[in-house]
């Protein structure tokens, strides 16, 4: 069964602090994608990336960026110089593999609080 | 394009009623999900359809029917409401071409049954 685990709940930081929010998979499938997405206080989900399992180049969008390690098992998202407006819940997920018609599937971790202050 | 809709927006029961959750989407994606998103467990897959006719059970069904009668619609059906359904369902699509698997999410349903 596939797990993903986002042992952080909550993080607070102060405005243009650097944070790094953790995630953790388990999956038994060696093709596999994996997902973060934003959730603002406004409810909706934002895709915020997805990273295919063969790809292990980090990626950088703007003041975000990405660490996806195979070896540890994790895909971790840095937020470089926060700022208030980045303050939302933010959840890892993890799709097996879509040709097997199960992209529909996501496993998603339980999310973790960001506060960004002034 | 309007992208994935839902209603309705809120939603407030009595234990034993049924209702449906409405479900749209008109980019033309085969596939189709409902989550619940409960306080600190994140999202959890009800139900998903992989094209018409074809659903299949998530990891938390029980409760809930679907259908999938058209590629557009995925309603999701609470057959005797119970008060541990509260929760705010969110309805998603994507598709199964080359590029990227991206599921698109509608805003949402917040459901209460008291």
């Amino acid at each position: 069964a596939q797990k993903v685990t986002q042992a952080q709940t909550e993080i607070s930081v102060v405005e243009k602090e650097d944070v790094t929010l953790d995630c953790v998979y388990e999956t038994r499938d060696t093709t596999y994608y994996l997902f973060w997405y934003k959730q603002p206080p406004s409810g909706e989900l934002v895709f915020l990336i997805r990273r295919n399992s063969f790809d292990e180049q980090n990626e950088i969008s703007g003041r975000y960026s990405w660490n996806f390690q195979k070896s540890t098992s994790s895909f971790n998202f840095t937020i470089t110089a926060s700022q208030v407006v980045d303050s939302a819940v933010y959840f890892c997920a993890l799709s097996e593999d879509p040709h097997t018609g199960t992209a529909s599937k996501l496993t998603f971790g339980t999310g973790t609080r960001l506060q960004v202050t002034l | 394009n309007a992208g994935v809709t839902q209603t309705p927006k809120f939603q407030v029961l009595k234990t034993g009623q049924s209702m449906t959750l409405q479900c749209a989407q008109d980019m033309n994606h085969e596939y189709m999900s409902w989550y619940r998103q409960d306080p600190g467990m994140g999202l959890r897959l009800i139900h998903y359809s992989v094209g018409a006719g074809i659903t299949d059970q998530g990891e938390v069904p029980n409760g809930y029917n679907v259908s999938r009668s058209t590629t557009e619609d995925f309603p999701l059906r609470l057959l005797s409401a119970a008060p541990s359904q509260t929760s705010v369902y969110f309805c998603a699509s994507s598709y199964s071409g080359t590029g990227s698997y991206e599921q698109y999410f509608g805003p949402g349903t917040r459901l209460t049954v008291t």
